[in-house]
């Protein structure tokens, strides 16, 4: 099984919609991330957690929010979706002590919004 | 914001050539590690380089973090259809808890 999981793995949803995508993990990590892939823009961060009661914007969180509901699970929720963020969403998990910040990706989420 | 930029953006060459792809930035990093990722998959780290002027070697891969640690190249030897995939370079900045990431090059190697 794999240690990131993502779910739902695409979704199309319209304006307007509420959205939420979910982020488990099993590496026993505390620190978790949401980031969005485009296209010649790399991974731009959302959210970061470091433990389930610290949560911190991240460099493009306006439109997200997040919510870290147990130390293995982090979810993203998009509370009125706009057509720009159509992207390729991955949730990262990364061990808080004495490394040099490695960080597991899941297998990401195909958002389209119309 | 920091900027990590990679050149080039597509790459596409025949099986057997030699490449290279580098990362650079006006900023310093602690360290700096080269991600791997194919298509329906997240980025998978290949490598972390802390030191200035540090190389490391995987297999036919050789990855040289710059001596004023602001840049970092990576290079393949007899290039094989399996290196196939986006290279993602990202910079981590001293007591930073973040991950910055480079614009990212595509690599296909035509067999």
């Amino acid at each position: 099984d794999a240690d990131v999981t993502q779910t739902p793995r695409n979704r199309i949803t319209k304006t307007g919609k509420r959205i939420m995508l979910e982020c488990s993990q099993t590496k026993g990590h505390d620190r978790m991330y949401w980031y969005r892939q485009d296209p010649g823009l790399g991974l731009r961060l959302i959210y970061y957690s470091f433990d389930v009661k610290d949560i911190n914007k991240g460099e493009i969180s306006d439109g997200y929010s997040v919510s870290r509901q147990a130390q293995a699970k982090f979810s993203l929720s998009l509370e009125s979706a706009i057509p720009n963020q159509t992207a390729l969403y991955f949730c990262a998990t990364r061990y808080g002590w004495g490394s040099y910040n490695e960080q597991f990706f899941g297998p990401g989420t195909r958002l389209t919004v119309l | 914001t920091q900027l990590l930029e990679q050149s080039p953006q597509f790459l596409s060459i025949q099986e057997g050539e030699n490449l290279t792809v580098y990362c650079n930035s006006s900023s310093v990093f602690s360290s700096l590690q080269w991600y791997r990722q194919e298509p329906g998959e997240g980025p998978v780290l290949l490598v972390t380089v802390v030191t200035g002027g540090e190389v490391k070697k995987l297999k036919r891969l050789t990855f040289q973090f710059g001596d004023a640690r602001k840049d970092s190249s990576l290079h393949i030897t007899a290039a094989q259809p399996g290196d196939t995939g986006l290279y993602l370079c990202a910079g981590v900045s001293l007591g930073n808890e973040k991950l910055t990431f480079g614009t990212g090059t595509r690599l296909t190697i035509i067999p």
